[in-house]
């Protein structure tokens, strides 16, 4: 029954590979987000799609491709990573209905790259 | 953009005290000021939160103030227990789903024995 589910949990990797994160609500809301959490605790927000059309994109490097199938899913690939890459990525959903703001967090992906 | 600032990095009370967090933002459009809780290694989760037509708001042992003149407000924390560990990240908005949320950088909470 969990809210907001991302996969996988942790993800070790070698520099210049390529990986994917996916994520799924079951909340009904209509936007989702990715956020980067850094190792001092520094949440980012990255990235947020609207109804599967994108509609926030922080200066986040073109490595970085979110892809949205439906408003339900929203999954992050990652090209040639680097060592700067590694961090925990959050998927987050919420409604654009008034009121709607409260932001539903995944249990996060620790990416750790070699 | 948004710029939210918080302090102090590391909070340590005895168990019993009061803990009290700050921030400050810059942007006056902002409205939407809420508080998020993450205990180590789990998500954030939020714990309360305050819009700029409300001067506070409490929920049982945490409170939230807000001065929207001078671009701050705080959580308050009563009779802390040492489930209340964790990092607290402020952050703010313009309000409305979808409108992008600046966390400021979070505060470690330590209750101690």
């Amino acid at each position: 029954d969990t809210a907001v589910s991302q996969t996988p949990k942790y993800l070790v990797t070698q520099m210049g590979n390529d990986k994917s994160i996916k994520c799924e609500q079951n909340l009904g809301h209509d936007t989702m987000y990715w956020y980067k959490q850094d190792s001092k605790k520094f949440l980012k927000i990255m990235f947020s799609y609207n109804n599967k059309e994108l509609i926030i994109n922080e200066t986040v490097p073109n490595r970085f491709s979110p892809k949205s199938p439906d408003k339900a899913h929203l999954n992050l690939h990652i090209n040639s990573l680097e060592l700067g890459d590694s961090a925990v990525y959050f998927c987050a959903s919420s409604s654009m209905r008034v009121g709607g703001e409260k932001l539903f967090f995944g249990s996060g992906t620790q990416l750790s790259v070699l | 953009g948004e710029n939210v600032e918080q302090h102090p990095s590391t909070l340590s009370v005895q168990e019993g005290d009061s803990a009290v967090i700050k921030c400050t933002y810059s942007d006056s459009a902002s409205n939407y000021f809420p508080w998020y809780k993450q205990e180590l290694g789990k998500r954030p989760q939020l714990i309360i939160d305050i819009r700029s037509n409300v001067g506070e708001k409490k929920d049982q042992r945490i409170a939230v103030t807000l001065n929207k003149t001078a671009k701050h407000f705080s959580l308050h924390i009563t009779e802390t227990q040492p489930e209340d560990s964790a990092v607290y990240f402020c952050a703010a908005s313009k309000g409305g789903g979808g409108n992008k949320l600046t966390f400021g950088t979070g505060t470690q909470l330590k209750v101690e024995l």
